[in-house]
């Protein structure tokens, strides 16, 4: 079955690095997204990239971070200059289906960054 | 802004039903999901609803009142294997972006 991958698992970083983290989403589908789980919190949604562009962004997605779609597979999230409040489960998504459309997210296991 | 609230926590035993609500706020959606994850690990889609009423895969069965910004996932013939945490989520935007509620921890007791 199909499934979106992220590397790493784990990361820790110390406070003011830039980290990327890495995502190959399904193969077929063109809508991708980056969402954020603080420990025992929600899962927030970060932004989407459709047409390789940004679509939709929230207001947690400032100007220290930014996405890309390097080439047919990958999708990275960058963070640059990283807080301790950045320390959360990073979960990359992608889905097929156009808006409006019946719409599951497959997600994948998620990236744990702990800022130092 | 959007919210969605839900229960933070629900308790029950195998075999019997658990009914967890989520009421929202929001100006505009698609439809109503329904997402399960087990400690922290990536959140599994259950459901949607786009439509008001009843929608029903297996054990698991969900309804959208949107008259009454109201939802629900009904989990019947509990396992333990269902102890988890579940999130409504609206769905909506240029992409189909979730919004997730506030997730309800369920512990399925023997």
């Amino acid at each position: 079955e199909p499934e979106v991958t992220q590397t790493p698992s784990h990361q820790v970083t110390q406070m003011g690095q830039e980290v990327i983290l890495r995502c190959v989403p399904i193969s077929n589908h063109l809508y991708f997204y980056w969402y954020r789980q603080i420990l025992g919190q929600k899962v927030e949604f970060l932004v989407s990239f459709y047409n390789n562009e940004i679509s939709e962004k929230s207001e947690i997605f400032d100007d220290q971070f930014s996405v890309e779609r390097p080439d047919g597979s990958n999708f990275t999230l960058k963070i640059r200059s990283t807080k301790l409040e950045d320390s959360a489960m990073y979960f990359c998504a992608s889905s097929q289906h156009p808006p409006g459309e019946h719409t599951e997210a497959f997600f994948g296991q998620g990236t744990r960054l702990t800022v130092v | 802004g959007q919210s969605l609230e839900q229960p933070s926590e629900v308790t029950a035993v195998e075999g019997a039903i658990v009914q967890i609500n989520c009421t929202y706020q929001t100006s505009g959606f698609y439809g109503l999901s329904w997402y399960q994850q087990h400690d922290g690990g990536a959140p599994t889609f259950l459901s949607y609803n786009a439509l008001d009423g009843l929608e029903e895969t297996g054990r698991f069965s969900s309804f959208l009142s949107r008259s009454d910004s109201y939802g629900y996932l009904l989990l019947q013939e509990l396992q333990m294997k269902d102890s988890a945490s579940y999130f409504c989520a609206v769905v909506g935007g240029a992409t189909n972006k979730l919004i997730f509620g506030t997730g309800t921890l369920l512990a399925v007791q023997p």
